[in-house]
C-alpha cells in the first residue's frame, strides 16, 4: 500500500491569489497524479507529475494555471494560480507504483474554497 | 473511449441488510478494476482491486466480482452498518483511469 498525506487539508482563499498544495508519499512511487473534483462531480485528471521533467497536462489544463513540481519520487506540489471561484474544488494527489495496471491510491484531498 | 456506469445512483437501506452495487463498462481492455469508498469532502479509500485475470476479490464483509467479457462488476456488502454510508466508486484502469459517477449509499440505524 501507499500512505499519502496532503497539506493543507482545506483552505479558503481570495480571488486572484495562489495556493500551493503539497503531496507526500511514504515510499517511492513511479507515477504521481493530480486530480480535481468539483462539487457534485466525479474526478478529473489535471496532470501526471513526472520526476525530473515537466508535468504532462490533460486537455483543458495548462502549466501557467496549474504549475506542478516533482523533485523526487515521494513528493510533489500543485499550485493553483490566479484563483477564481470556479477553482473551488477538492484537489487530490494520487499514486501508482507501476507504469500501468498497478493499484491506485489517493490522498485525503485538499478542499479549496475561493471567495 | 471507456465509459463506466454505476447503478443505482443512490441507495438507502436499513442496517443489517445485504446489498449489491452494480458497475458496467464499455471497453473490456482493462488492466484492473478498483472499488473505492469516498466520504463527503474526503479522498478515496481503496476497498478492493480485481486484476483483469481475476474473477473476484474479498475483504471482510466486501466481495467484488468481475466479468470482463460482459463488462460488469458488482460490489457485495454483507450485513451493512451505518458506518458503511458513503459514496462507492467503480474505477477501471486501462490507458487511463475511468471513474463511474458513484453510488451514494445510506445505511439507516
Amino acid at each position: 500500500s501507499a500512505v499519502i498525506s496532503q497539506k493543507p487539508s482545506r483552505d479558503i482563499c481570495q480571488r486572484g491569489t495562489s495556493l500551493t498544495i503539497q503531496c507526500q508519499v511514504d515510499s517511492q512511487v513511479t507515477m504521481m497524479f493530480w486530480y480535481r473534483q468539483q462539487p457534485g462531480q466525479s474526478l478529473t485528471l489535471i496532470a501526471t507529475a513526472n520526476q525530473g521533467s515537466e508535468a504532462t497536462y490533460e486537455s483543458g489544463f495548462v502549466i501557467d494555471k496549474f504549475p506542478i513540481s516533482r523533485p523526487n519520487l515521494t513528493f510533489s506540489t500543485l499550485t493553483v494560480s490566479n484563483m477564481s471561484p470556479e477553482d473551488s474544488s477538492i484537489y487530490l494527489c494520487s499514486v501508482r507504483r507501476g507504469v500501468l495496471g498497478g493499484e491506485q491510491y489517493f490522498g485525503p484531498g485538499t478542499r479549496l474554497t475561493v471567495t | 473511449k471507456q465509459e463506466v456506469t454505476q447503478i443505482p445512483a443512490a441507495l438507502s437501506v436499513p442496517e443489517g441488510e445485504n446489498l449489491v452495487l452494480n458497475c458496467s463498462f464499455t471497453d473490456s481492455a482493462i488492466y484492473n478494476l478498483q472499488w473505492f469508498r469516498q466520504d463527503p469532502g474526503k479522498g478515496l479509500t481503496s476497498l478492493l482491486l480485481i486484476q483483469s485475470s481475476q474473477r473476484e476479490q474479498t475483504s471482510g464483509r466486501l466481495n467484488a466480482s468481475l466479468d470482463k467479457s460482459s463488462g460488469r462488476s458488482t460490489l457485495y456488502i454483507a450485513a451493512s452498518q451505518p458506518g458503511d454510508s458513503a459514496t462507492y466508486l467503480c474505477v477501471t484502469s486501462g490507458s487511463r483511469l475511468t471513474f463511474g459517477e458513484g453510488t451514494q449509499l445510506t445505511v439507516n440505524p
